[in-house]
């Protein structure tokens, strides 16, 4: 149980396109999802909280105009990266917290490698 | 806000070994959690701690949540080719709040 699945795990895109990330919970409902931006040998670094049915969170320094986020259903949170540039190239993590489950235990995403040339 | 701070930055042992490593804050947590996360995937949860002073075992994995509320330590035996990877602590960034913040992480790698 407690599976959460992201699409794509890898894209490349030119400058100034938009991506959109996918990141699911195939087995339990998710009021809470979490984007999460890692760079190389780095740790994870919180962009956002999403929360179904509301707008999303966003931490100090993340630009919510930039990194669209929804989450129009229990199972379901996308981000957007909005007119990309190469700066924005990273992995970016999604993680769900199972409603049912113990209160602060967030289950992964495999993640996606964005590479913006 | 809250540091967590991961020591060693990295290890490099022989297979068999056994391993140890520790988490350390500034301020005090009410949960602890340890991670592993493999070269291009997501983090998977090792162990979750809920009290000072709780031990808790995973297989060959054992971590403990210490007496100040302000460290976790993560012990590994008899290291295996698979355990390579980066560990991650993690905690609640307030307390009740479902936001985590991440260590800084320690890099096991086995040395043939």
């Amino acid at each position: 149980g407690a599976v959460v699945s992201q699409h794509p795990s890898r894209v490349i895109c030119k400058s100034g396109t938009s991506v959109k990330i996918e990141c699911r919970s195939l087995d339990f409902q998710a009021t809470t999802m979490f984007w999460y931006r890692q760079f190389p040998k780095k740790s994870l670094m919180l962009m956002a909280t999403s929360n179904e049915g509301s707008k999303a969170t966003y931490e100090q320094g993340v630009e919510k105009d930039k990194f669209l986020i929804n989450h129009a259903s229990l199972t379901l949170s996308t981000l957007t990266v909005t007119s990309a540039h190469p700066e924005d190239s990273s992995f970016y993590i999604c993680s769900a917290r199972d409603a049912s489950g113990t209160y602060n235990e967030q289950f992964f995403g495999p993640g996606t490698r964005l590479t913006v040339l | 806000g809250q540091q967590l701070n991961q020591s060693p930055q990295s290890m490099f042992i022989q297979e068999g070994e056994d391993v140890s490593m520790n988490c350390t804050s500034s301020s005090i947590f009410n949960t602890w959690l340890w991670y592993k996360q493999d070269p291009g995937e997501g983090p998977v949860l090792l162990i979750a701690l809920y009290k000072a002073g709780e031990l808790t075992s995973n297989g060959r994995l054992t971590a403990q949540f210490g007496i100040t509320r302000k460290d976790s330590f993560l012990n590994i035996s008899a290291s295996i080719p698979s355990d390579v990877g980066i560990y991650f602590c993690a905690g609640p960034v307030n307390f009740g709040n479902e936001k985590l913040t991440f260590g800084t992480g320690t890099r096991l790698t086995i040395i043939p």
